[in-house]
């Protein structure tokens, strides 16, 4: 079974600070671990994703995570936040094995950027 | 290039009732997923359709159903709606270990 940890509900940063998402994953097989971003009345929008080599990924809009294997951790960073990153991001888990692809999300983050 | 297309956008319906979502994958995507997200929550696995047959379900009772057809492209039907079955149905076509995902159907049950 896998599961996502995505502590708090909502975070709150000033634009231009850093921006810091937490997500902790738990997978008994390797896993392949994403960010998701999603706007108002939208659908999900693939920001990077994790599947092999490389731990620290690079994803669209300056968005990058680190893939930590010894903290099971995948933490979401931004180095400099801006007004249109306000939105909803979920971590994503799925199991790398191939037997089945469905993705386990956490709860979600709120993300507001104060002017 | 089309991404996933989702139809209707929106549906209201009464408990009781049945409904029909309909999903239209990637061209050359073979693999099309539904999950409900409801609102406050991240999104939660419902099927999973590869070529036409069924290859993961989730947790979710037997008035949730769905298939694929020979175009690839899907259906989610859910029987005797409930309050509680009102979500943001998403329906992702996947590509190598990636899910890219439709804008989704909001289904209201009164």
């Amino acid at each position: 079974a896998q599961s996502v940890t995505q502590l708090g509900s909502h975070v709150s940063v000033s634009e231009g600070a850093l921006v810091l998402l937490r997500c902790n994953y738990s997978s008994s097989v390797p896993p392949y671990l994403f960010w998701y971003v999603q706007y108002p009345n939208q659908g999900l929008q693939l920001l990077l994703k994790y599947t092999t080599g490389a731990t620290l990924v690079k994803g669209i809009n300056g968005f990058e995570a680190e893939f930590k294997k010894s903290e099971t951790s995948f933490h979401l960073t931004k180095p400099s936040a801006h007004m249109s990153d306000a939105a909803e991001y979920f971590c994503a888990v799925t199991d790398s094995t191939g037997a089945n692809s469905k993705l386990t999300f956490g709860k979600g983050i709120t993300l507001s950027v104060r002017p | 290039d089309a991404g996933v297309t989702q139809s209707p956008t929106h549906l209201i319906k009464t408990r009781g009732q049945h409904v029909t979502l309909r999903c239209s994958p990637i061209s050359g995507h073979k693999s099309v997923s539904w999950y409900q997200q409801v609102l406050g929550q991240g999104p939660q696995f419902i099927f999973q359709y590869y070529e036409k047959e069924e290859r993961g379900r989730g947790n979710f009772p037997d008035r949730f159903s769905a298939r694929q057809f020979p175009n690839y492209s899907s259906e989610l039907n859910v029987n005797a709606l409930l309050l509680g079955d009102s979500a943001l149905y998403l329906c992702a076509s996947s590509w190598a270990h990636e899910q890219f995902f439709g804008p989704g159907t909001r289904l209201t049950v009164l």
